[in-house]
């Protein structure tokens, strides 16, 4: 079935080092959310692209949709160790959400 | 203080024996979920309800089982059928299918 594949799977920045996260789709994707997810915490929503090259920001985080709706990508500007978490990307299909894998980011201070 | 609540935070149970996991949201949102996320994994889904009565598999649904009476609860019974059911289980609400989900702050299941 439609998957989505979300690269690289860790990554360790120092903080004031940028981050991003990339979610690519084998199809066309009708919209895409992103979560975060702090150790032992649960998945909190960060934000929904629903358009064809959508750009969204949220202080530090930038967020795209590309223009054929089959990747996207989250970007961190100088992270902090408040980033810390797995970030996952997900996508509706017949009311259900699929979960990518989640990109895990550690951030030494 | 509205939100998703999930009980207990910890569960330990021997193997061979069902198990409930409890999910209450008072969010009045229609939809409910539940998943597994296994250490290092992503989440998967077990069941989910769109509407009061109604509830669909998910993925992973062999070897457990839902309810939904009412729309503030879903609860999730492991039964002694689920091969490996040590894991992480989320619950989670929204207000439709395209809607964002809120979490609850999960159940870590310990069979052994």
């Amino acid at each position: 079935g439609q998957q989505v594949m979300q690269i690289p799977q860790y990554q360790h920045v120092q903080e004031g080092e940028d981050f991003t996260t990339y979610c690519n789709s084998s199809t066309t994707l009708s919209n895409i959310q992103w979560y975060k997810q702090r150790p032992g915490g649960h998945p909190v929503f960060l934000i929904q692209l629903v358009k064809s090259g959508e750009v969204k920001k949220q202080k530090r985080l930038t967020f795209q949709f590309g223009e054929a709706k089959k990747n996207s990508s989250l970007h961190i500007t100088a992270t902090q160790t408040t980033d810390v978490g797995t970030y996952f990307c997900t996508y509706n299909q017949g009311g259900k959400l699929i979960f990518g894998q989640g990109t895990e980011l550690s951030v030494k201070p | 203080d509205g939100g998703i609540t999930q009980s207990p935070k910890y569960l330990f149970r021997k193997e061979g024996q069902n198990v409930t996991l409890s999910c209450e949201q008072n969010l009045n949102h229609d939809a409910m979920y539940w998943y597994r996320q296994d250490p290092g994994q992503g989440l998967r889904l077990i069941y989910y309800s769109q509407i009061v009565n109604d509830f669909q598999k998910g993925d992973i649904a062999e070897g457990y089982s839902v309810s939904r009476e009412k729309k503030e609860s879903f609860p999730l019974t492991v039964t002694s059928a689920q091969k490996n059911p040590t894991a992480f289980y989320l619950c989670a609400s929204s207000i439709g299918d395209r809607y964002e989900q809120y979490f609850g702050p999960g159940t870590r299941l310990t069979v052994t």
